[in-house]
């Protein structure tokens, strides 16, 4: 199985921040990489996938990079809506793990 | 507008099977991923298991000899079967729709269910 790590945990940022969140992966996933929002009590939502492809609907501020085993989701500039939690997923082989999870709260 | 919904028993006795089901209303059943992914209360999210645009089912090798993932195409629904639970099961569990890029791989789930609670206790 391939693992996902992601860091930090938990982050504390403003309103208008710019937020990088990394994840690693066990092995090569080549760009199969995929993001998650997920507010309390909701289903996770699909924000970007295949590293960087924007989902349709989602805002522009939200952007990934990477390949291999190291990625990144970006926001550029922090809106109170942003506040939640972010899953990374691998689609390269099943099963498609999940990262821990990072915590983005109010500072 | 697609949309999942799921149903089923909400509270368990330990040994007892979780059975849920998961219906896909306005689109095709076929090309797509069909997920099911749990989420432990205030814990992070676990993929169980899939059946795929081939019609080849996967599970977490955690779960494997205790999850079965069936679809009927014919009511556009998917459905789980959990045997011999334990507290250990307790979580919200959502059904998911994942999309294929041209090569046939999976590339994210872009449509879910609202989630479905279950506990486990005696």
């Amino acid at each position: 199985d391939i693992q996902m790590t992601q860091s930090p945990s938990s982050l504390s940022a403003s309103v208008g921040d710019r937020v990088t969140i990394t994840c690693r992966a066990s092995q090569s996933i080549r760009n199969y990489l995929n993001w998650y929002q997920q507010k309390p009590g909701k289903a996770p939502k699909l924000l970007i996938y295949t590293t960087s492809s924007l989902q349709s609907g989602v805002p522009s501020r939200f952007s990934g990079s990477g390949s291999g085993t190291d990625f990144t989701l970006t926001i550029s500039s922090l809106q109170p809506e942003d506040f939640a939690t972010y899953y990374c997923q691998h689609s390269y082989s099943a099963p498609p793990n999940f990262g821990q999870g990072t915590k983005l709260e109010i500072k | 507008q697609v949309q999942l919904q799921e149903w089923g028993a909400g509270l368990l006795k330990p040994s007892e099977t979780l059975s849920l089901t998961c219906a896909v209303y306005g689109g095709s059943f076929s090309g797509y991923y069909w997920s099911w992914i749990r989420q432990p209360p205030g814990k992070g999210l676990e993929w169980i298991g899939e059946m795929n645009h081939r019609g080849s089912t996967n599970y977490n090798p955690s779960l494997k000899s205790r999850v079965t993932i069936s679809v009927d195409t014919s009511k556009n629904q998917f459905s789980l079967r959990l045997k011999s639970v334990t507290a250990a099961d307790t979580a919200v569990y959502y059904c998911a729709r994942g999309d294929v890029d041209a090569l046939g791989f999976y590339v994210g789930s872009g449509y879910w269910g609202q989630g479905a609670l279950v506990t486990v206790s005696s």
